[in-house]
């Protein structure tokens, strides 16, 4: 079964810094991931996919992350960080048949 | 569209009675995922449904609980009895499933069950 790891519960970085959140999964077929996001009190808004095609893929709000297959790794990037991005995010893997695995999620946190 | 819609938003109850959640998918989307979410948890996904036909209930945590899906457009989720470890954030979310994998899945808003 494929699986997904969160480095990192919380994440603190200050505004206008670089935001990496990391994820790396393990699959023994191709993987299709995703990177959600869950603002309090919501439920989880899609940020961005890699299904196939070119590793570095951008999503809404700035966010960007690459698929490495070397590394089995899709690390969430944001060059500046605004208050707003003040969330909790998940990273998941789907397996065949269309289920969704989720990663514990990491919390960023935005000093200002 | 509306997007995923989950009713109620809240529930309390007390321990020992029937509790419904309810969802209506995105309308065309033909795959319903039922999610849990707590803090000593996270994410389980509970059960999810193709084509109104249940696929995966392994996440069902006790017979206490069950789920339906009579038609296309509409989905419950049923508790009986509560019990206060039932305690948490419930999802709903619905995907156009097939061999595509761009499609993703669209949440609720969730229903925050607190069973006293």
């Amino acid at each position: 079964a494929q699986s997904v790891t969160q480095l990192g519960s919380h994440v603190s970085v200050s505004e206008g810094a670089l935001v990496l959140l990391r994820c790396n999964y393990s699959s023994s077929v191709p993987p299709y991931l995703f990177w959600y996001v869950q603002y309090p009190n919501q439920g989880l808004q899609l940020l961005l996919k890699y299904t196939t095609g070119a590793t570095l893929v951008k999503g809404i709000n700035g966010f960007e992350a690459e698929f490495k297959k070397s590394e089995t790794s899709f690390h969430l990037t944001k060059p500046s960080a605004h208050m707003s991005d003040a969330a909790e995010y998940f990273c998941a893997v789907r397996e065949y048949g269309n289920k969704l695995v989720f990663g514990a999620g990491t919390i960023l946190r935005v000093k200002s | 569209d509306a997007g995923v819609i989950q009713s109620p938003r809240h529930e309390v109850t007390e321990m020992g009675q029937e509790v419904t959640l309810r969802c209506k998918p995105i309308s065309g989307h033909n795959s319903l995922f039922w999610y849990r979410q707590t803090m000593m948890r996270g994410l389980e996904l509970l059960i999810y449904f193709n084509n109104n036909v249940p696929i995966d209930d392994s996440g069902m945590p006790e017979d206490r609980f069950s789920a339906k899906m009579p038609n296309a457009s509409f989905s419950t989720l049923k508790i009986q009895p509560s019990e206060p470890r039932d305690s948490a954030v419930y999802f709903c979310a619905s995907s156009l499933q097939g061999q595509n994998p761009n499609y993703g899945y669209t949440f609720g808003s969730g229903t925050r069950l607190t069973v006293v």
